[in-house]
This record gives structure tokens, C-alpha cells and sequence, in this order.
């Protein structure tokens, strides 16, 4: 079983709809958990980090985390095309000592 | 300034040749990453560095070698490289606690 499991996807919506994007992981000791956007090419870029149980919003991002869960999401609301990318859900274990990531999710959104 | 850069951004080679990349950073971070990226397969770990005396591999690290000159630099080496290394290669800083990675731009490496 993989640290960081996400839906690889492809994923396709509409502009102007909500994307929502998932994201597992299996150590119950992680403490910290990141989204990352990828541009095909590009580096990792980070767009939210959630350390809480709830939701937390930047914009139109809104990152959600239920640790009983051990599941962390991001909703893009009104989703344009510029979102088109790959998102990485990133997880820092304080049981290990490490960063994980998982395999990211394309996401189209189509005008 | 970045504040992760990486030597070269474009790199072609050829099979059996020994190839550097180069990777500082300016934040001061204690930890430092190498990373490969295949289409479809995400970022898959190479080696890493929690400081300058202490490096670990990562579940990719045959063919591999790296070096850690300084908190600022770290440098991976391919001693003899061949096709199955061209790939995206990214050098990135941080990620202890709630301090997230940060990357450097890349570098695109082709052997052909």
C-alpha cells in the first residue's frame, strides 16, 4: 500500500463548475498535508497546506482534512481554464520522519 | 532570485557518459531532495539529505550518486548514464514539520 493514494485521473469539467480532488494516505501519525499544482514541464508549485481537522479556504481553493479518515481534499470552486493541471497531494508523517507524495490527478477543465 | 536553482535546465548526453546536476538553495533548510518524474508516474525519490553528514537513499537510487558540499548544495550524479535516465529531474528543500518543499525549476535530461 502506497503512503499517498490520489485518483490519477484524467479528471474533466466544465469552466465555471467545482473540481474536487482526493486524496488518502495511511500513516496516522502524519501531521501535515500539502496541495500542489504542476504545469506539464513545470515544478511543483504549493497552493494550500492544512494541519487541521475542517476546512480551510484561500480563494477559490478550498482544502478539506478529516484525519479520522486519514482523507484530505481540495474543491476548486468556479474552475477555469487556467486550472488545467496536475494537483499532488503531498503528506508529512511525523511517525517516519518523511514527505510523501502521491502520484497527482490531472485535472482539464474545459471552456 | 530563485531561491532553489538547478545546473543545467536542458541536458543531452549520451549512453555511458557521466552527467552532474547541480542544485543550491537560499532558504537555509537543513533538508534537500532529488527527485525523478517519468509522464504518469508522479515524483519518485532518489536521494535525500536531512544535513550534510547524513544521506539516504530513496526507492529509485541504482545508477545514482549523490554529493552534499554544503547546507546550500547538493549535487547528483549519473556515473554512466543510459536512455532509461532521460527524464525530469527535481531538486527541492524543506519539508520537516509543517514546512512545505520547495523546487527548484528542473532540469530536463535526455540520454540518448
Amino acid at each position: 500500500q502506497k503512503e499517498v493514494e490520489q485518483n490519477s485521473g484524467p479528471l474533466s469539467v466544465p469552466e465555471g463548475a467545482i473540481a474536487s480532488l482526493n486524496c488518502t494516505y495511511s500513516d496516522r501519525g502524519s501531521q501535515s498535508f500539502f496541495w500542489y499544482r504542476q504545469y506539464s514541464g513545470k515544478s511543483p508549485e504549493l497552493i494550500m497546506s492544512i494541519y487541521s481537522n475542517g476546512d480551510k479556504e484561500d480563494g477559490r481553493f478550498t482544502a478539506q482534512l478529516n484525519k479520522a479518515s486519514q482523507y484530505v481534499s481540495l474543491l476548486i470552486r468556479d474552475s477555469q481554464p487556467s486550472d488545467s493541471a496536475t494537483y499532488l497531494c503531498a503528506v508529512y508523517s511525523n511517525t517516519g520522519n518523511q514527505f510523501y507524495f502521491g502520484t497527482g490527478t490531472s485535472l482539464t477543465v474545459i471552456p | 532570485d530563485a531561491d532553489v536553482t538547478q545546473t543545467p535546465r536542458n541536458r543531452i548526453t549520451k549512453t555511458g557518459k557521466r552527467i552532474m546536476l547541480e542544485c543550491s538553495q537560499t532558504k537555509g533548510h537543513d533538508r534537500m531532495y532529488w527527485y525523478r518524474q517519468d509522464p504518469g508516474l508522479g515524483l519518485r525519490l532518489i536521494y535525500y539529505s536531512f544535513d550534510v553528514k547524513d544521506i539516504n537513499k530513496g526507492e529509485i537510487s541504482d545508477g545514482y550518486s549523490v554529493s552534499r558540499q554544503a547546507q546550500a548544495k547538493f549535487s547528483l550524479s549519473l556515473e554512466s548514464a543510459i536512455p532509461n535516465q532521460t527524464a525530469l529531474y527535481f531538486c527541492s528543500t524543506g519539508g520537516s514539520g509543517t514546512d512545505t518543499q520547495y523546487f527548484g525549476p528542473g532540469t530536463r535530461l535526455t540520454v540518448l
